[in-house]
């Protein structure tokens, strides 16, 4: 298993500033990823944040936007970049030790006003 | 597009009762997951299901594989308010890294 942690757990932004989450996991890890959800709903990909090289983006997401960084196999930082309120969500990053299972960080709540 | 449909979508029972959560798909899945999440929490990993036909059982928790891999279903027996939470499936795909998320049941189980 893995535990996860993110920094901040929550945050209240203006629009059009910008919000950098970090991830830290207590061992390292295969493969990292960044999740959105809104509260009470199901969770939708990001991208998957290659160590070593860049992330690779779902469609509807791009780097300008929501650019990430994995500098080693045990952290990863998420920004997202010039924000409006509809980027008010949970943001989740995760990661998966070696096999099938995924394992959560607590989420980051964001709030743009 | 979501490859996974649960239901129900919201479920509220009593305390004691039974329950099951169906999650459906038209694609195979190599693997399957069942999570719950609590508010301000991430979702903690119940059980993975790999093998066509396969029951685990976690306590009060029973869940199934289908023959065909294509979907899943979770049963709980005499569930408690510490049940409540959002119930999610997902799924691997052939050789895809990438978790496929169901659409989620809430439950929520009062005294």
């Amino acid at each position: 298993s893995a535990v996860i942690s993110q920094k901040p757990s929550r945050d209240i932004c203006q629009r059009g500033t910008s919000l950098t989450i970090q991830c830290q996991v207590d061992s390292q890890v295969t493969m990292m990823f960044w999740y959105r959800q809104q509260p009470g709903q199901s969770l939708t990909l990001i991208a998957t944040a290659n160590q070593g090289s860049e992330a690779t983006y779902e469609s509807g997401f791009v780097i300008d936007k929501f650019p990430i960084s994995r500098p080693n196999l045990t952290f990863s930082t998420l920004t997202v970049s010039n924000m409006s309120p509809e980027d008010s969500s949970i943001y989740l990053c995760s990661a998966v030790t070696g096999g099938y299972e995924q394992y959560f960080g607590p989420g980051t709540r964001l709030t743009v006003t | 597009t979501q490859l996974l449909e649960q239901s129900p979508q919201f479920l509220s029972i009593q305390e004691g009762e039974n329950l099951t959560v169906y999650c459906n798909s038209s694609s195979v899945f190599s693997s399957l997951q069942w999570y719950r999440q609590e508010p301000g929490e991430g979702p903690v990993l119940l059980v993975t299901v790999v093998t066509g036909g396969e029951v685990k059982k976690l306590k009060r928790l029973t869940f199934q594989f289908g023959d065909a891999r294509k979907d899943s279903s979770l049963h709980i027996t005499a569930a408690q308010p510490g049940d409540t939470g959002l119930y999610l499936c997902a799924g691997y795909t052939g050789t895809a890294s990438k978790l496929t998320f169901g659409t989620g049941t809430r439950l929520q189980v009062t005294l």
